[in-house]
């Protein structure tokens, strides 16, 4: 079975340019998550989903900052201007249920020059 | 707001060695899991314990839920180079009705072949 798959993988940008990251859960979960980890700050929660409503965006760092989730099968973190402090790698993770158990996605590591 | 513990920091060992790490928390959680993280890769879930005092085995890996529900520690033992990563334990508080995970900052394995 496919696991979350998010994409890129990798994105190098400037300052200023428009990042948008995609999730894709697994089928079935009914809940998704956007994380953020650092070296500093370690794994900081930015929003999540349940049921494709945003429950909680208060980790969204700040406007520039938005993610939405059209459907069940997919979801996207947009980032408009992108600054240095960005960077970091952006962890899409699903849940069947409100039980805590996670599924993380490979990542997506942001870098902006 | 709510934060977790983790201990050590990071662990440099020989193979063979046992391994302990711990994590506890200010407040109550209904769950206590165990996640590693392989380099490049996202966090997988090694163990969930569900009950106060539950202790959990998964092959090498121990895991208990502390009896105050506050704390948890998780054991390796006879490790094996595999081992390496980072081990993150986080908490869930069921009744937020939500899937929220409290993470802690991590305890990163290295372990000498």
């Amino acid at each position: 079975d496919a696991g979350v798959i998010q994409s890129p993988r990798h994105e190098v940008t400037e300052m200023g340019q428009e990042v948008t990251l995609r999730c894709k859960p697994i089928s079935g979960h009914n809940s998704l998550f956007w994380y953020r980890q650092t070296m500093m700050r370690g794994l900081e929660l930015l929003i999540y989903f349940n049921n494709n409503v945003p429950i909680d965006d208060s980790g969204m760092p700040e406007d520039r900052f938005s993610a939405k989730m059209p459907n069940a099968s997919f979801s996207t973190l947009k980032i408009q201007p992108s600054e240095p402090r960005d960077s970091a790698v952006y962890f899409c993770a699903s849940s069947p249920g409100l039980t805590g158990e996670l599924f993380f996605g490979e990542g997506s590591r942001l870098t902006v020059l | 707001g709510q934060q977790l513990n983790q201990s050590p920091q990071s662990m440099f060992i020989q193979e063979g060695e046992d391994v302990s790490m711990n994590c506890t928390s200010s407040s109550i959680f209904n769950t206590w899991l165990w996640y590693k993280q392989d380099p490049g890769e996202g966090p997988v879930l090694l163990i969930a314990l569900y009950k106060a005092g539950e202790l959990t085995s998964n092959g090498r890996l121990t895991a208990q839920f502390g009896i105050t529900r506050k704390d948890s520690f998780l054991n390796i033992s006879a490790s094996i180079p595999s081992d390496v990563g980072i081990y993150f334990c986080a908490g869930h508080l069921s009744s937020s009705n939500t899937g929220k995970l409290i993470f802690g900052q991590g305890t990163t394995l290295q372990v000498k072949p």
